[in-house]
């Protein structure tokens, strides 16, 4: 049961537009959300997060929006640079019983010349 | 600041033979997670420890598979008698509470 979904595998875009990264989560008893950024070989690293009581962080050129009537949220890197190319993981956890994080498949980001 | 720290990073075994993988967690950080990472899917839970207790091992395989966390030293991850099905990239975290979690580098393991 993939409880975090990122419906997109793979995604082009071009350098200096923006790039729009989604997931989908399925348990409502999620409260607390991030993504992280992995190159290949590597661990992931931590990119940005936002608790339930928010709808929007800001972090740069990343933003996080989450949408809880649709258990939806959406990461925004803008303007995307080719070092950003790598896949991006969103994760989800919910603080009050468990520390553990459920990952979605991730997304393949490309960002071309 | 050193980041988290899994050693090794590749390591090759045959079947049968035990695996055991090694994080050393940020400083001052006192929860270790492990995950494991199939080819082309996500990061999976596996267990999450604190010094010398297992706090969930909800994620971990009931058999060959066993975790711990001493008061001294690194974590450990230890398999058992590998199997093929058991080649992944296995990901140890560690936080300071329950909070953020940082990422070592990941160990490779490849069963023959």
């Amino acid at each position: 049961d993939q409880q975090v979904k990122q419906n997109s595998p793979s995604l082009s875009v071009q350098e200096g537009r923006i790039s729009i990264l989604n997931c989908d989560y399925t348990n409502s008893m999620f409260d607390y959300f991030l993504w992280y950024k992995k190159y290949p070989a590597e661990g992931p690293t931590f990119l940005i997060s936002i608790s339930s009581i928010k709808d929007k962080n800001e972090d740069g050129r990343f933003t996080v929006f989450l949408n809880k009537s649709a258990k939806h949220l959406s990461l925004h890197i803008v303007p995307s640079q080719p070092g950003d190319s790598a896949v991006y993981f969103c994760a989800a956890k919910n603080t009050g019983t468990a520390s553990k994080l459920t990952f979605g498949t991730g997304t393949r980001l490309q960002v071309t010349l | 600041n050193a980041g988290v720290m899994q050693n090794p990073r590749h390591l090759v075994r045959r079947r049968g033979q035990e695996a055991r993988l090694r994080c050393s967690p940020m400083k001052g950080h006192s929860h270790v997670y492990w995950y494991r990472q199939l080819p082309e899917e996500g990061l999976k839970f596996m267990v999450y420890l604190q010094k010398e207790n297992i706090i969930d091992e909800s994620g971990m395989p009931k058999e060959r598979f066993s975790a711990e966390f001493p008061k001294e030293g690194p974590s450990i991850l230890r398999i058992q008698q590998v199997v093929r099905g058991d080649s992944a990239a296995y990901f140890c975290a560690s936080s300071p509470l329950q909070e953020t979690q940082y990422f070592g580098p990941g160990t490779r393991l490849l069963v023959l």
